[in-house]
């Protein structure tokens, strides 16, 4: 079975800009958590979404939004960026609600630089 | 808000030597898990604990659950360079069914 992918791997974008991350989930895997991981933060928690809908979300601006598709594939956007936000974009999947009792999946991450 | 903290930082080692890394939590947690993240790479499961006291063993790892239900401690004996990485603990949020993650411990370890 594939696991979860992530693209793009790595993005250089400048400040002000937008940028899409995406994420597939492990096949039958329905639920997708976000993650930012920084030096300095380590791994906070974004949002996680379970059919479409977000069950959680975590201490972020509004500048970060994300979304799940019919197929459990999901996005995250980041608007109006800052430098602050150059970080590993981690998506992590699970087979139902994930949260605090399922095993956490983890994507090799998105590397957003921000210049 | 809800913390959850592990000790030390970062731990160097001689290959051979045993490490520990303790997590602690600010709120009494139902379970606890074990990711490792290797340098350059996402963080992997390693295990879930859910009993208060209950310890699991994976070859040289030994994971424990505390009786308070709010640490839990990982031990590898006789490190190997394969063992290099950061660890994490994970617990649910008190009030919210999302996972917090701790601060991590990395360890290093020379041959």
């Amino acid at each position: 079975k594939a696991g979860v992918t992530q693209t793009p791997r790595y993005l250089i974008k400048t400040r002000g800009q937008q940028v899409t991350l995406s994420c597939s989930p492990i096949s039958g895997h329905r639920s997708v958590s976000w993650y930012q991981q920084t030096p300095g933060q380590g791994l906070q928690f974004l949002f996680e979404y379970f059919s479409e809908t977000q069950r959680n979300k975590g201490n972020f601006p509004g500048r970060f939004s994300g979304r799940q598709f019919s197929n459990s594939r999901s996005e995250m956007n980041v608007s109006t960026l800052e430098l602050g936000d150059s970080a590993l974009y981690l998506c992590a999947s699970s087979l139902q609600f994930g949260g605090s009792t399922d095993t956490q999946y983890f994507g090799p991450g998105t590397r957003l630089t921000v210049l | 808000g809800q913390q959850v903290m592990q000790i030390p930082q970062y731990q160097h080692v001689q290959e051979g030597e045993d490490f520990t890394t303790y997590c602690n939590s600010s709120t009494t947690l139902s379970n606890i898990q074990w990711y490792k993240q290797r340098p350059g790479g996402h963080p992997v499961f390693l295990i879930q604990l859910v009993k208060s006291g209950e310890v699991k063993k994976q070859k040289r790892l030994t994971f424990q659950f505390g009786e308070a239900k709010k640490n839990s401690s990982l031990h590898i004996t006789a490190t190997q360079t394969t063992d290099v990485g950061t660890y994490f603990c994970a617990g649910p949020s008190y009030n919210t069914d999302k996972l917090i993650f701790g601060t991590g411990t990395r360890l290093q370890v020379f041959p």
